[in-house]
């Protein structure tokens, strides 16, 4: 299994209160994915990031931001949580070949958020 | 974004062959399709990628026909292992941008 872990995995907190999940990967990957998880929607493109300090919104990113300092690191933050982002985040990271649109992405083993 | 259409349940029994298909439109001549596999509280695992006509590997094959509208996994002899949500993945690229699209998943179980 590729190396991408997740902290927490699990975290309950309370409306309005700033929330700060982390990727962590050991693959030196170029690409980094946050995805939110929820019944009914499958997985949904939050932010992504395509190198250190380079990063672009997905489908579902208001209310969230991202941050990549390091190669290795991808911090998720809800700026003020709510209700609605009560979900399960998964982190995911991938090497794009060259010269080709293929890119496999490995993915962590998520985090179980509840907004109270 | 490209729009991207499964069934949601599917029954097999063991030693079947399984084939999944998921309708795509607004994909370009080089964009990939990826199908992912994941069992409840695990991240989604990568099975099979490809962009025409079919690709093979040691646990699923996959069909893209001409039109590249649709593209079918097939998973030979499945067994009850193979029980798990089936997601087909659209990823269109342009240089560093990235746009990916989920289907919303196929609950594969299969029957003794």
């Amino acid at each position: 299994d590729a190396g991408i872990t997740q902290s927490p995995r699990h975290k309950v907190t309370e409306t309005g209160t700033p929330v700060t999940l982390r990727c962590h990967q050991t693959e030196n990957h170029r690409y980094m994915y946050w995805y939110r998880q929820d019944p009914g929607h499958g997985l949904r493109l939050i932010h992504y990031s395509y190198g250190v300090k380079d990063t672009d919104k997905g489908e579902v990113s208001d209310g969230y931001s991202v941050s990549r300092s390091k190669t290795e690191d991808f911090l998720l933050t809800l700026e003020s949580a709510t209700s609605s982002q009560t979900s399960v985040y998964f982190c995911a990271i991938s090497e794009p070949l060259l010269l080709a649109n293929a890119d496999t992405q490995y993915f962590g083993p998520g985090t179980r958020l509840t907004v109270l | 974004l490209a729009k991207t259409t499964q069934p949601i349940s599917m029954d097999s029994y063991e030693g079947q062959e399984v084939n999944i298909t998921c309708s795509h439109n607004n994909i370009a001549t080089n964009d990939y399709i990826t199908w992912y596999q994941q069992f409840p509280s695990q991240g989604p695992r990568f099975i099979i990628q490809g962009y025409k006509t079919k690709v093979t590997n040691e646990v699923a094959s996959l069909f893209i026909p001409a039109d590249r509208k649709s593209s079918t996994l097939s998973l030979p002899r499945v067994s009850l292992s193979d029980t798990a949500v089936y997601y087909c993945l659209v990823l269109i690229s342009s240089g560093s941008a990235r746009q990916l699209t989920f289907g919303s998943g196929t609950q594969l179980t299969v029957l003794p």
